[in-house]
């Protein structure tokens, strides 16, 4: 099975920050990369595919990068509605693992 | 528009099975793998496994081969994930959700609501 590894697993941040979140793969997964946003248990959400196409509605203050085993998910300006869990998933083969979460909290 | 409506919550003994269900509406329902994921109490998530409409066949994550079943009933467009032998460790809410249309990656842009089961004597 392919290992995920986001990191940090938490980080706290204000408004109006930029935040960066890595996931990296146990092997290459090529771009087949995508990133949810959970809060407070209710179903996850997609936000990236592909490892940087939006997914449609999201803000385009979201952005996504990488390819191979290392992957960033970007906020450029946190907003108030952005705290939350995110994790990363790869969809290059069964099983389609997750990786570990990271949960963005208030500064 | 897409929806995955999901069965109630569940509480189930320790040894028994558990068989949560999934109805989808707002499109080809045979077009589309659905997926199943859990979330233990606190914890990320898992994926469990995968089930084509159109065909029946099932893809299973190898920790729950043997004590995992993914069916569907393509008349009233339903996908089911019925699941033996439960264990404390398998108190989680259970999602299903939607893959993209005709290939098996589990890129998941619509999902179920969650069905909580809790395991316990």
């Amino acid at each position: 099975d392919i290992q995920m590894t986001q990191s940090p697993s938490s980080l706290s941040a204000s408004v109006g920050d930029r935040v960066t979140i890595t996931c990296r793969a146990s092997q290459s997964i090529s771009s087949s990369l995508n990133w949810y946003q959970q809060k407070s248990e209710k179903a996850p959400k997609l936000l990236i595919y592909t490892a940087s196409t939006l997914e449609s509605g999201v803000p385009s203050r979201f952005s996504g990068s990488g390819s191979g085993t290392d992957f960033i998910l970007t906020i450029s300006s946190l907003q108030p509605e952005d705290f939350a869990t995110y994790y990363c998933q790869q969809s290059y083969s069964t099983p389609d693992t997750f990786g570990g979460g990271t949960k963005v909290e208030i500064k | 528009q897409v929806q995955l409506v999901q069965s109630g919550a569940e509480v189930k003994k320790p040894g028994a099975s558990v068989k949560v269900s999934c109805k989808a509406s707002g499109y080809t329902f045979t077009n589309y793998y659905m997926h199943w994921v859990r979330q233990a109490p606190g914890q990320g998530l898992e994926w469990m496994g995968r089930i084509n409409p159109k065909s029946g066949g099932a893809t299973y994550a190898q920790k729950f081969q043997g004590r995992v079943a993914m069916t569907r009933d393509t008349s009233i467009s339903v996908v089911y994930m019925e699941l033996s032998s439960l264990g404390s460790d398998d108190t989680a809410i259970y999602y299903c959700a939607r893959g993209p249309t005709g290939v098996v990656a589990a890129t998941l842009g619509y999902w179920g609501q969650g069905t909580l089961v809790s395991v316990s004597s």
